[in-house]
């Protein structure tokens, strides 16, 4: 069954500094790979995504993503995060059917 | 239309009541999902519909009733919950069951059980 790692749980940045939040995924087929961001009280939004391709992905508000198949790793980057970053990150694996979210990563970027 | 819309926003109810949360999407996607989400946790998947049949049940207590009376609506109809099954209900669509191009999520319910 296919499962997603998120190993930062918290991070706090300051302003301007640059952001990487780690993805792991275990799946055994072709795999599609997703980021989603919740901002506070707010519903999830879909960040960027891959199929296949070019495995450096870019997606909305700067974000990108590498998918290095040898590690199983689709981490999410952004080399100057702003306050409004503020948010949760969730990575998520597409299984038949269904998409399997990672525990999510709280990030905190203070002014 | 590039929304799922899920009514109300938000729900309180007792433990004896019979209330129903609503979602409806205009995108044309066939495949239709319920996930609960508590407090900083990732959503978890409750039922899987595609085109219009139920395809998967993650093993829900009964009192959580899904139905697709069509393609564009999704109901969620709760009776004798408890406490904990207060949380953020999520409707989520996608194009078919594949689930190749993520899911469009609604901005969900907020669910409290008193």
């Amino acid at each position: 069954a296919q499962s997603v790692s998120q190993h930062n749980h918290h991070v706090i940045l300051s302003e301007a500094a640059s952001l990487e939040l780690g993805c792991n995924y275990s799946y055994g087929g072709t795999v599609n790979l997703f980021w989603y961001v919740q901002y506070p009280g707010q519903h999830l939004q879909l960040l960027l995504k891959y199929f296949s391709g070019d495995p450096l992905v870019k997606g909305i508000k700067g974000f990108e993503a590498e998918f290095i198949k040898s590690k199983f790793s689709f981490n999410l980057r952004k080399p100057s995060v702003q306050w409004s970053d503020t948010a949760e990150y969730f990575c998520a694996v597409s299984g038949f059917q269904k998409l399997v979210f990672g525990t999510g990563t709280r990030l905190l970027v203070s002014p | 239309d590039t929304e799922v819309t899920q009514t109300p926003k938000h729900l309180v109810m007792g433990m004896t009541n019979k209330k129903s949360l609503k979602c409806e999407q205009h995108m044309g996607h066939r495949a239709m999902y319920w996930y609960k989400q508590k407090a900083k946790k990732p959503p978890e998947l409750m039922f899987v519909y595609s085109y219009e049949k139920l395809s998967i049940n993650e093993s829900v207590p009964s009192r959580f009733s899904p139905e697709c009376p069509n393609s564009s609506l999704l109901n969620l109809h709760l009776h004798a919950l408890q406490p904990e099954d207060s949380a953020l209900y999520l409707c989520a669509s996608s194009q078919d069951r594949t689930v190749e191009h993520g899911y469009t999520f609604g901005s969900g319910t907020r669910l409290t059980v008193v």
